[in-house]
């Protein structure tokens, strides 16, 4: 249980384009989602919290308008980097909230490898 | 900001040696998740503490979670290569809406 599946895997496009990505819980319900941003020998770093039926939370720094996030439904989330330019390419990795008996666990996507020429 | 503290940043041991890895914090966390990450994938959980002093395996793996709830600790026993990859431990941060604060990674080669 507790799967999480991003589409697409990976995706290459050409700067100033838009690239939208799909988060989804298969087997669970996720009222909250999260996306991250890996960059090559780093950690995961936070960019928004997603809720469902709300607007997101972004991190200090990261743009809302570039990076836009809807949670349409309590299974699917999904980011879209607008105008996308070569420093945007990264990994991207999205992650959603399991809850049960009181504890809470983040089961994390297969990620998303974004390369913008 | 919270932080967590990851060591050792790399370790190259040779198969079937244990391995321990720890985190540890400034601030209190509710949750401590230990996560390995292989190239090009994402984290997948290995662990997960709930409670201040819970002890948890998960096969040759054992956590625990710090009686002070602000450090974990994660020991590998009896390496293989497979274990190569990366091993992040996180906090969930119960403000808001629990985000998790990652460590910096432990990177593991193991040599055959």
């Amino acid at each position: 249980g507790a799967v999480v599946s991003q589409h697409p895997s990976w995706v290459i496009c050409k700067s100033g384009t838009s690239v939208k990505i799909e988060c989804r819980s298969l087997d669970f319900q996720a009222t909250t989602m999260f996306w991250y941003r890996q960059f090559p020998k780093q950690s995961l770093m936070l960019m928004a919290t997603s809720n469902e039926g709300s607007k997101a939370t972004y991190e200090q720094g990261v743009e809302k308008d570039k990076f836009l996030i809807n949670h349409a439904s309590l299974t699917l989330s999904t980011l879209t980097v607008t105008s996308a330019h070569p420093e945007d390419s990264s990994f991207y990795i999205c992650s959603a909230t399991a809850s049960g008996r009181g504890r809470e666990t983040q089961y994390f996507g297969p990620g998303t490898r974004l390369l913008v020429l | 900001g919270q932080q967590l503290n990851q060591s050792p940043q790399s370790m190259f041991i040779q198969e079937g040696e244990d391995v321990s890895m720890n985190c540890t914090s400034s601030s209190i966390f509710n949750t401590w998740l230990w996560y390995k990450q292989d190239p090009g994938e994402g984290p997948v959980l290995l662990i997960a503490l709930y409670k201040a002093g819970e002890l948890t395996s998960n096969g040759r793996l054992t956590a625990q979670f710090g009686i002070t709830r602000k450090d974990s600790f994660l020991n590998i026993s009896a390496s293989i290569p497979s274990d190569v990859g990366i091993y992040f431990c996180a906090g969930l941060f119960s403000g808001g809406y629990n985000k998790l604060i990652f460590g910096a990674g432990t990177r593991l080669a193991v040599h055959p």
